[in-house]
């Protein structure tokens, strides 16, 4: 089974404050995948990479930044938090290929004071 | 944009019953998957279904892509199917896009 874990689960940020969740995946994955879940929206895409050194962004990409030092490693960063950020973030890792599948992550709780 | 509409958005079944989940789109695809997310938890594949059916215990995916939906089936429900079930589908080789999910409530 897929392994990717995320940190901090839970963070208390305040406003204009800098927040940096990481994500790593041991599957060898060459994508990885940071979205955001609200009641309401459901899961929205912020910004995906297909390898180390790429990021592209996602559906809602304003406001945060993310970094792919390496295959395992995905960082998703805002700069400067505002509390329209607080939400549940997840990661995820996959491959397009046989089957085209997706590995989420346990999930960070973020609130923006 | 890419438009992924599940209904119902939320159903109570008394334990035994079974469920029908629908999950529609708006464009053709070349992939889907169906997901289970725990109160509070993440989320866990319960199917990669682009085309035709698959079962696994009793959960049941069905894929018709020239009707452009797909649909889950839950027989004889237990307590513990309670939480909610997403559907993500892929156009092309980039990502993935979600349902809002339905909320399932099993009740003993």
């Amino acid at each position: 089974e897929a392994a990717v874990t995320q940190s901090p689960r839970n963070k208390v940020a305040v406003t204009g404050g800098k927040v940096t969740l990481s994500c790593n995946q041991t599957n060898n994955h060459n994508n990885m995948y940071w979205y955001r879940q609200d009641t309401g929206h459901g899961l929205r895409l912020i910004h995906y990479s297909y390898g180390a050194g790429s990021t592209e962004k996602g559906d809602i990409p304003d406001g945060y930044k993310a970094s792919r030092p390496s295959q395992e490693n995905f960082s998703l960063i805002l700069e400067l938090a505002t509390p329209s950020q607080t939400s549940v973030y997840f990661c995820a890792s996959g491959d397009w290929g046989v089957e085209d599948t997706q590995y989420f992550g346990p999930g960070t709780r973020l609130l923006v004071l | 944009g890419q438009q992924v509409q599940q209904s119902p958005a939320s159903l109570v079944l008394q334990e035994g019953e079974n469920a029908e989940l629908q999950c529609n789109f708006s464009t053709s695809l070349n992939s889907m998957q169906w997901f289970y997310q725990r109160p509070g938890g993440s989320l866990v594949s319960l199917f990669y279904n682009p085309s035709g059916t698959k079962q696994s215990g009793r959960l049941t995916s069905t894929t018709v892509i020239k009707e452009r939906r797909s649909s889950l089936h839950i027989s004889s429900s237990q307590t513990t199917d309670s939480g909610t079930y997403l559907c993500a589908m892929a156009t092309g080789y980039q990502n993935f896009y979600f349902g809002k999910g339905t909320s399932l409530t099993v009740i003993p």
